[in-house]
């Protein structure tokens, strides 16, 4: 089957680091996207992790384990404006560009 | 500037009237798909097409249909609404079918009484 698994919710502190993990099973495998969602609005790419390893980029790094199944978001220094879903996604194999998409983690930043 | 929109961005409407909701890109990107959006369900894929004239279902097809006469536009149709597709959908594209990043559209929030 094909399953995408991530917290529900997390909190944090503005300041701090938070790790966001993902579990995924999929038939087939190209990569795994992160993307964030603030309330109501669409989702916006963070992250494309093809290669197992680290990869960052600002305040973001992901980090993704293709024997594991594993992936996780690093999110430092955090922000208010960080407050928002996180949708760890799995890109399947083959020419459909399919996204399988997990629930979100819901991130509420804390003064 | 380059965008993915969707029209209506709301809409209520009532059990059994048609209704379209469309969807346009300006990025000359051949993948489009629709996904919707459920609390505690995540995004899911309803359809999705590779280029002009070709598409194919997702995983949660039944209930609506598709059409993509042209590259930029691919509205969904709802023929017969009923209360279980009240829900948040959103229109996406990307280049190429393949490992490019999807851009998502703002989303039309659609209620059926």
């Amino acid at each position: 089957g094909q399953n995408i698994d991530q917290p529900t919710e997390m909190t944090a502190t503005e300041g701090a680091i938070v790790q966001i993990n993902c579990t995924y099973q999929t038939s087939g495998f190209n990569g795994l996207f992160w993307y964030q969602q603030h309330a109501g609005e669409a989702p916006t790419f963070l992250s494309y992790n093809v290669l197992d390893g680290l990869e960052e980029k600002g305040r973001f790094s992901s980090f993704l384990s293709r024997s594991k199944g594993y992936s996780y978001l690093l999110l430092k220094e955090l922000q208010m404006k960080d407050s928002a879903s996180y949708l760890c996604a799995a890109h399947s194999g083959g020419a459909t560009n399919k996204l399988i998409f997990g629930t979100g983690t819901l991130l509420a930043v804390q003064p | 500037e380059a965008q993915v929109t969707q029209n209506p961005r709301y809409l209520i409407t009532v059990t059994g009237k048609k209704l379209t909701v469309t969807c346009s890109q300006n990025m000359n990107h051949e993948y489009m798909s629709w996904y919707r959006q459920d609390p505690g369900l995540g995004l899911r894929q309803i359809y999705y097409s590779m280029n002009v004239e070709v598409t194919d279902k997702g995983d949660v097809p039944e209930g609506y249909k598709v059409s993509r006469k042209e590259k930029r536009n691919f509205p969904l149709i709802l023929e017969s609404p009923s209360p279980n597709q009240t829900s948040l959908y959103f229109c996406a594209s990307s280049s190429t079918p393949g490992t490019d990043t999807q851009y998502f559209g703002p989303g039309t929030r659609l209620t059926v009484l």
